[in-house]
């Protein structure tokens, strides 16, 4: 089982729609919880850090349940400019670090 | 403040070829990170330095070598590429100001193509 799980996609939906990402991470040790953007040929961005409080950036809303080991993504009012690879990722400690990446949720909008 | 440069960006070798691939950042980060990324396989770990000196092998680190120069600078060296190691590999390096964040900021990649 990988570590850090996310739905591959794609997800194709219309310009104004609201889409969710799900990613479940295996490790109990995992401290720090990131959703990172990746467009096409390019470098991976921060997109926001995920809280167990819940997060809001616009509007981009990212949730994270602990119990569960379950981290999500809502993106409303989707733009054209939406158009990305969306990655979680989760940082580990346990006596040393290790970042862990999960392989991507592309996520194409359609006008 | 340029953050995470690499060079080259794009590079052709033929099989047996070795090279360099350089990165430097600038933004006083302790650890920094090479990482491979192929088609549907997500990002993998090569090899890290969690801080100058030192360096640790990551998930796929058989057929590279890794030198940490100082603390702005970590290449990663090919010293026989082979059709394998065709991939964009990305540098990061990592900021740790706290558990929420502990984010990794990457390099532009450099694409290479193994002949």
């Amino acid at each position: 089982r990988k570590e850090v799980e996310q739905d591959p996609g794609p997800f194709n939906v219309p310009e104004g729609a609201t889409v969710a990402f799900n990613c479940t991470y295996s490790n109990s040790a995992s401290q720090s919880f990131f959703w990172y953007r990746q467009d096409c040929r390019k470098e991976p961005k921060l997109l926001m850090s995920v809280y167990s409080s819940g997060n809001e950036d616009g509007r981009f809303t990212a949730q994270l349940n602990r119990a569960s080991q379950y981290i999500s993504l809502l993106i409303r009012d989707s733009k054209l400019s939406d158009s990305a690879t969306y990655l979680c990722v989760v940082n580990i400690r346990t006596g040393g670090f290790k970042t862990i990446f999960g392989a991507g949720t592309r996520l194409f909008v359609k006008a | 403040n340029a953050g995470v440069t690499q060079t080259p960006k794009f590079q052709v070798l033929k099989t047996g070829q070795s090279m360099t691939l350089q990165c430097a950042q600038d933004m006083n980060h302790n650890s920094m990170y090479w990482y491979r990324q192929d088609p549907g396989m997500g990002l993998r770990l090569i090899y890290y330095s969690a801080s100058e000196g030192t360096t640790d092998k990551g998930e796929v680190p058989n057929g590279y070598n890794v030198s940490r120069l100082n603390k702005r600078e970590f290449s990663l060296r090919l010293e026989s590429a082979a059709p394998s190691q065709t991939s964009v590999y990305f540098c990061a390096s990592h900021s740790q100001r706290g558990a929420n964040t502990d984010t990794q900021y990457f390099g532009p990649g450099t694409r290479l193509t193994v002949l």
